[in-house]
This record gives structure tokens, sequence and C-alpha cells, in this order.
């Protein structure tokens, strides 16, 4: 049974450049949540995805955007890069989330330069 | 508002010994529920446990034990006989009502230094 799992594991762009990374979530869930998580920081949650809408967002800017595909798999992208967005960004999958447990992967480490 | 409060930044012990992470936590609900996650350095948050407020027995699991009080909003995680294995950063989340749809809300981590 596999895990969440994302792609790139790595990431490197340029200040004022466009990204995208993808989540596929794990067997049976259905909701995808993303988090991120500057250099000792927790996690921060970004946004969450349940039957391809945009549930809940935190406090993020618009630059900040994703998907849901039938599928359940997701995609995070970020327009406008700025240095800060460095960070690693996480994806969790869960079940009608906020009753069972998140199963997170293995990220992506963004760097802007 | 919600909030996690993890105080001990870092903590080392020498394989063998008992070691205790702090967790105390803020929320307005009655209805929540508490994490704990397991960050090696890969970077992949592993799962450790849930627990929901209307639940307040210890657990233990294996070398593992939680210890919730809903009197001082504490979940705190002991880890007996400590392992190098161990060595990791450990976090604290909560998710309550408010959070719809389960929007984890992480304390800042305790990094945690297993010495053989």
């Amino acid at each position: 049974d596999a895990g969440v799992t994302q792609s790139p594991t790595h990431l490197i762009k340029t200040r004022g450049q466009q990204v995208t990374l993808r989540c596929s979530p794990k067997s049976g869930h259905d909701t995808v949540s993303w988090y991120q998580q500057a250099l000792g920081q927790g996690p921060q949650f970004i946004f969450q995805y349940y039957e391809e809408e945009e549930r809940q967002r935190g406090n993020f800017p618009d630059r900040f955007s994703g998907h849901q595909f039938p599928n359940y798999s997701s995609e995070l992208n970020v327009n406008a890069l700025l240095l800060g967005d460095s960070a690693l960004y996480l994806c969790a999958s869960s079940r009608l989330a906020g009753i069972y447990e998140q199963y997170f992967g293995p990220g992506t480490r963004l760097t802007v330069t | 508002a919600q909030k996690v409060t993890q105080a001990q930044t870092e903590i080392s012990v020498v394989e063998k010994e008992d070691v205790t992470l702090d967790c105390v936590y803020e929320t307005r609900d009655t209805t929540y529920y508490l994490f704990w996650y397991k960050q090696p350095p890969s970077g992949e948050l592993v799962f450790l446990i849930r627990r929901n407020s209307f639940d307040e027995q210890n657990e233990i699991s294996g070398r593992y034990s939680w210890n919730f009080q809903k009197s001082t909003s504490s979940f705190n995680f002991t880890i007996t006989a400590s392992q190098v294995v161990d060595s990791a950063v450990y976090f604290c989340a909560l998710s309550d009502r408010g959070s719809t749809l389960g929007r984890l809300y992480f304390g800042r981590g305790t990094q945690l230094t297993v010495w053989p």
C-alpha cells in the first residue's frame, strides 16, 4: 500500500518564477492538505482540498493556489516566487479530515534564489 | 484562538535514559484532537498518536507513552529507554472543531538528540 507521494523532491527556482508541486494521497484517502515548513519551524497550514474544492485556507496570499483532481491527487502552485517562499512543502492526506489522522508525504524542498 | 506550545527547543540525552517532551495547547472548543508526529532528518512527518478531548486515559505503545491532562491543557510524550534511532524533531499538533476538516496547528517542535 503506497503512502503519500510528492514530486519533485527538490526544486530550485529564481525569484519571480512560478512553481507547481504535486501530491498523490494514500490509497483510500480523499482529502489533501498542504503545509509550508520553514527551517526550524513547525508546519504552517496553507489550504485543504476535499471533493475537488478548497475547503479551508490558512494565512497565505493568493499567490498560493491549488487544485484537486478527480483521482484525489493535488497540485500546489506558487506564483511570483519570493525568497521567503523557500521551505519544505508537505502534503498530507486523510479520510474525512477532522475525524481521522493525517499522513504526510516526504515533502518537496523548494529553494528560491 | 488555537495555539500549541512546545517550550523545549532542544533536548539531549544519553541512550537508555527516559525523556519527556512537553506540549501545552490552547483552544476554546470542547471537542478537539491532539497529535504527536516525529520528523527524522529525511523530512517526512511520521504519525505517532491521535487523542480526542473526551479520552483522558493515558496510552502506552512499546517504549512510548502519552499523558493527557485537560486540567493543565497538556499532552506530554515520554520515551522510555531512549535509543539513538529516536533522534528526530517531535511535533505536537492540535485540530479542533473550529477548524473543520482537520486543519492542524503545530508547535515549533522539540529536537531530540540521543547519544550512544
